[in-house]
């Protein structure tokens, strides 16, 4: 089953770089979601997409800049990073974001290495 | 490719039940296995588990692995209106793996 996939897995950049995170669904949700899992913190929230449109941003800073053409396929644009910014960025959709208990299905991750 | 199962899928109790949801695993270098709360938004972190056979307790909820036959459960007991909710467990291996969750209703 490929209903979440994020590329690439890994990607190691220095802090001056710009490069994209992808993530698409095959599982025709309308809703998509980027996670940062840092060691030994909990699950962080960071975008929230419903329908294309963005509807939660939890004081992420603009170094990290989403970005969602369809329902089917979210980016996330870095530049300027930090090194504690290095951390397991994950992909999520569900069928609709925010409304009821919505089961949300996560892709792979993107292991990211700041230097 | 690792792969986390979880069931039931769903499950509807009365307030008050006690509830074991599994969760099995097949992870290549296996390094810990993690329980969460799903309600409305993101999931909230309830249990990291990395040795076999030590129980992990938080109030009405605990959780217990066995690394010999690649599973957890996660047992919930007396039951509130409050605990329902998708249940996620996740396998850190080589990457972060996470199963399809169970959907815990509670009946008042």
């Amino acid at each position: 089953e490929t209903g979440v996939t994020q590329t690439p897995r890994h990607l190691v950049m220095g802090m001056t770089n710009k490069k994209s995170l992808k993530c698409e669904q095959h599982l025709g949700h309308n809703a998509m979601y980027w996670y940062k899992q840092s060691a030994k913190k909990p699950l962080e929230l960071m975008f929230v997409y419903n329908f294309k449109e963005q509807t939660e941003n939890n004081s992420v800073p603009s170094r990290f800049s989403p970005e969602c053409p369809n329902s089917s396929h979210l980016f996330l644009h870095l530049h300027t990073l930090q090194p504690e910014d290095s951390a397991l960025y994950l992909c999520a959709s569900s069928q609709a974001g925010g409304v009821g208990t919505d089961t949300q299905y996560f892709g792979p991750g993107t292991r990211l290495t700041v230097l | 490719e690792d792969k986390v199962v979880q069931s039931p899928l769903s499950l509807v109790v009365h307030e008050g039940d006690t509830v074991t949801l599994n969760c099995s695993y097949e992870v290549t270098n296996f390094r810990s296995l993690l329980w969460y709360k799903q309600e409305k938004k993101a999931p909230t972190f309830l249990f990291m588990l990395t040795s076999s056979g030590i129980e992990k307790k938080s109030g009405r909820l605990s959780s217990i692995l066995d690394k010999k036959e690649l599973f957890s459960i996660l047992n919930i007991t007396a039951t509130q209106t409050g605990d329902s909710a998708i249940y996620l467990c996740a396998v850190v291996g080589d990457g972060l793996t996470f199963g399809k969750g169970t959907h815990l209703i509670i009946q008042p």
